[in-house]
């Protein structure tokens, strides 16, 4: 089961804004709504950030912003914080109800 | 608020089955809105789904592990539970449980994860 594609690092300084894309197939992000956005701090588990593309859960910064065109999703993070430094993963619902991640997106906040 | 705790043995020998069981507290699995999921993380790797269960036991693998896979739910004990069998040194990793929204949601709440090492 091949993973949805990310970039493998991305950075930027403090304030400024990031984003992080995510690319799968018609089979799964572009086939349907439910891209989800998770953050995972080193030796914690993942949190969730966005779902369903665009959706925020409660207590999660608006800072974070997810979007969708076609087969890729993005995640955007604005005004970074040096908090911000951990790992991204994206993941979607793909046909015959099964799940996929993204390989992850290391962010170094300089 | 619902908690998600992994519990099993931290060291499988290479060949043998794996398992490991989610105690969920805060919250129902008997419920019809949630599906019960496995996720696994290799040391310095990304995330890999394993599988979902549903309160009426249907269950969802990944392609790639599903002939080794399997996953069943204890509403009495309000726990689910995974095994994967024939493991090898790959399989060293560490696993979450979580809880997804029926039908199609993510996953919304994570247990701490578990590592489990397989050894030789």
């Amino acid at each position: 089961q091949s993973a949805l594609t990310q970039p493998a690092s991305v950075s930027g300084s403090p304030g400024q804004s990031i984003t992080i894309s995510c690319t799968g197939t018609t089979r799964d992000v572009g086939g349907y709504n439910y891209v989800s956005w998770y953050q995972q701090h080193p030796g914690k588990a993942p949190q969730l950030l966005i779902y369903d593309v665009t959706n925020r859960p409660s207590g999660v910064s608006s800072r974070f912003s997810g979007s969708k065109s076609g087969n890729t999703a993005s995640l955007t993070i604005s005004g970074l914080q040096p908090e911000d430094e951990a790992d991204y993963y994206c993941s979607s619902y793909r046909s015959s109800d099964t799940r996929v991640f993204g390989g992850g997106t290391k962010l170094t906040v300089l | 608020q619902l908690q998600l705790q992994e519990s099993g043995p931290g060291l499988v020998k290479s060949s043998e089955t794996l398992s490991l069981t989610c105690a969920v507290s805060g919250g129902s699995i008997s419920s019809p809105s949630y599906y019960w999921g496995w996720i696994r993380q290799p040391p310095g790797k990304g995330l890999e789904w394993i599988g979902n269960i549903y309160y009426s036991e249907t269950t969802y693998y990944n392609p790639s592990l599903k002939s080794r896979v399997s996953m069943s739910i204890d509403t009495s004990k309000n726990q689910f539970s995974l095994k994967l069998t024939s493991v090898t040194a790959a399989d060293t990793a560490v696993y979450y449980c979580a809880r997804l929204f029926f039908p199609f949601g993510d996953f919304h709440d994570w247990g701490q994860g578990k590592m489990v090492t397989v050894s030789s």
